[in-house]
């Protein structure tokens, strides 16, 4: 089946401890992206990226870090220093950029981190 | 940053009517999206517009880009008590960036 997968689905840790998010897909999609939910916030982008081996930040990436090694997969790390990192956190990935059009994303599942 | 205004943020319901609801940009957007979000899922793209003006529908669905390219919105008729949900307006540009408005979360009463 062709899709987004994120795991794991919760994740609790420890305050002061990084952890890492796993994000792969197999739709063969060009870009990818973090976001982050906070209840009444909506969705608020963390980084993404267009191409393997480059990413960008996006609203809120302080406290956060990515990478982009192959096309598939874009794991995303909570650091000790992103200040209220208890939220979820959700994937997406997206097609190439076809002439004269924006894009559309499709979504993971999503994974609930805890930091307690 | 780009900022999405999507009203209104939550409504009220009965089983039946219409809902309409909409999202407004102070910039303009090449493509237009809208999602829905059930409790502790990934949001799922319901609709995607991609030309100023463009009238498409999903069953129930109908979704419109504005003239203006800084506006979109969403309607559903004849409301059934499985379209209870979050429903998030996006908006995309050639650079790939995609910005969520805050939502709008629909209750149907019994």
């Amino acid at each position: 089946d062709g899709g987004i997968t994120q795991s794991p689905k919760y994740l609790f840790r420890k305050e002061g401890q990084n952890v890492t998010l796993s994000c792969e897909q197999n739709l063969n999609h060009d870009a990818m992206y973090w976001y982050r939910q906070d209840p009444g916030q909506g969705l608020r982008l963390i980084y993404y990226s267009q191409i393997v081996n480059d990413f960008q930040k996006g609203d809120i990436a302080e406290g956060y870090s990515v990478s982009r090694e192959k096309k598939e997969s874009f794991p995303l790390t909570v650091t000790s220093a992103q200040k209220n990192p208890t939220a979820f956190y959700l994937c997406a990935s997206s097609p190439a950029l076809r002439a004269g059009r924006g894009t559309e994303a499709f979504f993971g599942q999503g994974t609930r981190l805890t930091v307690v | 940053g780009q900022q999405l205004n999507q009203s209104p943020q939550s409504m009220f319901i009965q089983e039946g009517e219409d809902v309409s609801m909409n999202c407004t940009s102070s910039s303009i957007f090449n493509t237009w999206l809208w999602y829905k979000q059930d409790p502790g899922e990934g949001p799922v793209l319901l609709i995607a517009l991609y030309k100023a003006g463009e009238l498409t529908s999903n069953g129930r669905l109908t979704a419109q880009f504005g003239i203006t390219r800084k506006d979109s919105f969403l309607n559903i008729s004849a409301s059934i008590p499985s379209d209870v949900g979050i429903y998030f307006c996006a908006g995309s540009n050639r650079d790939d960036k995609i910005i969520f408005g805050k939502g709008t979360r629909l209750h149907i009463l019994p």
